[in-house]
């Protein structure tokens, strides 16, 4: 089954740009994936999908701040002019044979 | 409008069964494409897919809890059943349902469950 992989803890300043990485495993680069967010003591709330050739479709009132970005088998998630709305947890997640989530990534606005 | 709402006991004795149910409208499980799944998140843990439903009836369920998991679907109710045989104080969470399409998802509101005797 593949597998994604996040890098537990990213930070970056307010105003600034920070860019989220997903990696899928081996065998399976060519796999969608979606981005979700989950502020603190709230639920998820999805981002978007997006494609192996980078091409992505947002969720409903996702502001153009958020966009996506892929290469290879690594799926991006940029986020610019950096709020302190933004700071949550993001988490990847692909489908195949099953539904998988990445273990995520704790974004820290300074 | 896209909603989905989780219900089920707040409390479960081990061992004992949880039955989760899923009401939803604005949208059909009759519809190609769509599928209503259910993920669960222990406190201050990641999220974790359980199982999921397509509107032709097809199921996918996370292999590590495959035993214990059955999903079912209500079109003509809107409403999708998650039970979890067995309950272990580990499988206190908060459980989601949400709805998927090939373009977009939708989370539905979480209800939060505590297994203990």
């Amino acid at each position: 089954q593949v597998v994604l992989t996040q890098s537990p803890s990213a930070s970056a300043s307010l105003g600034a740009s920070v860019k989220l990485t997903c990696t899928l495993s081996s065998g399976h680069s060519n796999y969608a994936i979606a981005w979700h967010q989950q502020q603190p003591q709230k639920g998820p709330r999805y981002l978007m999908r997006l494609n192996s050739d980078g091409s992505h479709i947002k969720g409903d009132g996702i502001p153009d701040r958020f966009s996506g970005s892929s290469s290879g088998a690594e799926r991006y998630l940029t986020i610019s002019n950096l709020q302190s709305e933004d700071e949550a947890d993001y988490y990847c997640q692909t489908w195949g044979t099953g539904e998988v989530f990445g273990g995520g990534t704790k974004l820290s606005v300074l | 409008q896209i909603t989905l709402r989780a219900s089920g006991p707040t409390l479960v004795k081990p061992t004992q069964t949880l039955t989760l149910t899923c009401t939803f409208s604005g949208f059909s499980l009759s519809t190609s494409g769509v599928a209503v799944g259910w993920i669960r998140q222990p406190p201050g843990k990641a999220l974790q897919w359980l199982a999921l439903i397509y509107w032709d009836d097809d199921k996918r369920y996370c292999p590590s809890l495959k035993n214990r998991l059955t999903i079912t679907k209500d079109t003509s109710r809107n409403q999708v059943v998650l039970t979890m045989t067995d309950m272990d104080p580990v499988d206190t969470a908060t459980y989601y349902c949400a709805h998927k399409s090939p373009t977009t998802f939708h989370w539905g509101q979480g209800t939060l469950v505590t297994v203990s005797s």
